[in-house]
């Protein structure tokens, strides 16, 4: 399976604990991107990497929400301090170059009890 | 401020018919633009594309056009068929920038056998 890969595919927790997501890129992707979908909605831009470089982010990011992308391969989205308004589903997104599309792998889904 | 809207959330088609779908942005500042479709608990596939450069895009079954004047663009899928039952999401993008992606709501399509 050559997709982008997430991990885990749902998790759920209690509120206030802290939960860490992988994203595993195409190969030689270099940018990569993530967004987050709840119910109804399209998703939604949370941050962009080019290679270990974080570029943007949104201001949905609050500040227990920190992604790192160490050696420009794979990332994690970790949350600290769950709240019931973090459910949704966690994206993934992969490109190789400009004009070309964003893959997206299969998401997390997180549910907060 | 929801910058692409998807104002149909859903729509019936009857099988081999042609199904449309529509969008509307408001940025004048994007500049490419995307249709994805969506399964149940996996990730958005990407369907098609187009360049502001472009009013018309095509790939088999599946035809965008871009009315840059309107800011509107539409998917046109000849013919339906009961595969195509997904739900839809419209993308643009500002390509001066990251190329991070703002998705409308979605339109659910189902084509009926």
């Amino acid at each position: 399976d050559t997709g982008v890969s997430q991990d885990p595919r749902h998790k759920i927790t209690k509120r206030g604990q802290n939960v860490t997501f992988r994203c595993d890129p195409i190969s030689e992707h270099n940018r990569l991107y993530w967004y987050r979908q709840t119910l109804g909605q399209g998703p939604e831009f949370l941050t962009y990497f080019q290679n270990e470089a974080q570029l943007e982010k949104s201001r949905l990011l609050s500040d227990r929400f920190s992604a790192e992308r160490p050696k420009g391969s794979f990332s994690t989205l970790e949350i600290q301090r769950t709240e019931q308004g973090d459910s949704a589903m966690y994206l993934c997104a992969t490109r190789v170059g400009d004009n070309q599309p964003q893959h997206f792998g299969d998401g997390t889904r997180l549910s907060i009890l | 401020d929801q910058q692409v809207k998807q104002n149909s959330p859903s729509l019936s088609v009857q099988e081999g018919r042609i199904s449309i779908l529509n969008c509307d942005y408001t940025n004048s500042m994007f500049d490419y633009f995307l249709w994805y479709k969506k399964y149940p608990a996996e990730g958005p596939t990407f369907l098609i594309s187009i360049s502001s450069i472009k009013d018309k895009n095509e790939d088999g079954r599946f035809t965008v056009f871009l009315n840059k004047s309107a800011k509107h663009l539409s998917l046109h899928i000849v013919p339906s068929q009961p595969g195509d039952s997904a739900v839809y999401f419209c993308a643009a993008s500002d390509t001066s920038g990251t190329y991070k992606y703002i998705f409308g709501t979605g339109t659910r399509l189902k084509v009926l056998a």
